[in-house]
């Protein structure tokens, strides 16, 4: 069956560092793939969207990378700050159902 | 991108009771999705509304239990029937808009069930 994995356990790093998030998928070939953030108790807001043909997509501090090869996505986030604390899913896309990983919350300590 | 809103935001409930949560969408979808995100867990779809026509479930959630309207393209409701404690959690619905199709989610309802 499809099988999204994203560190459980929380990720904390300094301010200004960089955050680095992984995503493993199995058994999927997604045409592309979307990251989000998740406060608590809201809903996800999009972030960014990688296609399976885009080795990269930037967006401000956010960068994203797609390994079809490795069936792997990586999130990162420079230059973080404390506001950058949050959940962060990933969600192959590509079928009708959306399917999200359990997401891996990044903590950023002042 | 769609901007969608969900009534109430939060509630406290009664066990043997019943909760219709609404979601409105400012744009005309062909699909709506309704989610269930109890604590520490991922999204878990419940179902999905498309208008004119009977919501799909996800297995393990049932008409009965989680009745679904889809009257029109911008308005869905999710009702949670005879709710208990394992009731509790965060409800979602969201939309999927653009080429490719992303996820739009509304802001959620909390609910706590006594």
């Amino acid at each position: 069956s499809q099988k999204i994995e994203q560190n459980s356990e929380a990720l904390n790093i300094q301010e200004g560092k960089t955050a680095t998030l992984t995503c493993n998928y199995t058994n999927y070939s997604p045409a592309y793939l979307q990251w989000y953030r998740q406060d608590p108790g809201r809903g996800p807001v999009f972030l960014l969207l990688i296609r399976e043909n885009e080795k990269e997509k930037r967006k401000e501090r956010l960068k994203v990378t797609f390994d079809t090869t490795l069936k792997q996505s990586l999130f990162h986030i420079t230059a973080s700050q404390p506001a950058d604390s949050a959940t962060y899913l990933c969600a192959p896309g590509g079928s009708y159902i959306p399917t999200f990983g359990r997401g891996t919350s990044l903590i950023v300590h002042p | 991108s769609a901007v969608i809103s969900q009534k109430p935001s939060r509630d406290i409930c009664q066990r043997g009771t019943s909760l219709t949560i609404q979601c409105q969408v400012d744009s005309q979808v062909t699909m709506m999705f309704w989610y269930r995100q109890q604590p520490g867990q991922s999204l878990t779809l419940i179902a999905t509304a498309n208008q004119g026509s009977e919501a799909t479930y996800e297995s393990g959630f049932v008409i009965d239990k989680f009745p679904i309207s889809r009257p029109n393209l911008t308005f869905s409701t999710l009702t949670v029937s005879n709710m208990s404690p394992e009731d509790s959690s965060i409800y979602l619905c969201s939309v999927s808009q653009g080429a490719p199709e992303t996820q739009y989610f509304g802001p959620g309802t909390r609910l706590l069930v006594l």
